[in-house]
């Protein structure tokens, strides 16, 4: 069964105090990993989307990289605009040509004037 | 261009009652999810349509339906309404049933009282 972890569940930083976001995954054989954005009372909002182990993708202040067994959403002196929860996906090659995510829980990030 | 629209926000349903939720996708899209998010248990998949058919569904029981029009609108009902089906419903929709950024709706609350 492809499971996914996020790692922390919550985290609280200083404006301007980077870090990064983990989520490690096991599945049997990964099409693509994603990455969301969810504000309080919204649907989630579409980041990056990664396909091989050493891609990386950046926005703003925000990358995404992916090994063979996770991957790191890393936030380079955050603003609190970007608080909210981070959601990571993948899909896996069994269901290729039907989509279908499994979700880690989240990190719920706060970032602190 | 509009979003995924899904209607209505609110809901509070009586236990064993059904319910229908409305998903209108980004025009042009043919495929759309539809996912249950939980505090518990996060976002699962419920089932993915792709020009009327249903490709995929996930591990929810019988009570969980749902369909597609052709202009590509969706719906699904839950019946015999549960307090355990209380949730955030969302749905997605892309152009292709791909990896390819799919945009979620603001979800649908249901409580179920």
């Amino acid at each position: 069964e492809d499971q996914v972890t996020q790692s922390p569940e919550a985290l609280r930083l200083q404006e301007g105090e980077s870090s990064s976001l983990n989520c490690s995954y096991t599945v049997s054989g990964l099409r693509g990993l994603f990455w969301y954005r969810q504000d309080p009372g919204k649907g989630p909002e579409f980041l990056f989307t990664l396909y091989s182990a050493g891609e990386e993708k950046e926005k703003e202040r925000l990358k995404a990289t992916l090994t063979k067994k996770e991957s790191f959403l890393h936030i380079t002196a955050p603003k609190p605009e970007d608080s909210a929860t981070y959601l990571c996906a993948v899909q896996t090659s069994e269901r290729a040509g039907s989509y279908q995510l499994t979700f880690g829980k989240g990190t719920k990030l706060s970032v602190i004037p | 261009k509009a979003g995924v629209t899904q209607t209505p926000r609110y809901l509070i349903k009586t236990r064993g009652q059904q319910v229908t939720l409305s998903c209108s996708p980004i025009s042009g899209h043919r495929s759309v999810s539809w996912y249950q998010q939980t505090p518990g248990q996060g976002l699962q998949f419920l089932f993915e349509y792709f020009s009327e058919t249903q490709r995929n569904k996930g591990n929810f029981p019988g009570r969980f339906s749902g369909r597609q029009f052709s202009n590509s609108r969706s719906e699904m009902n839950v019946s015999t309404l549960e307090l355990g089906d209380s949730a955030l419903y969302l749905c997605a929709s892309s152009f292709l049933s791909d990896n390819y950024g799919y945009t979620f709706g603001s979800g649908t609350r249901l409580t179920v009282v």
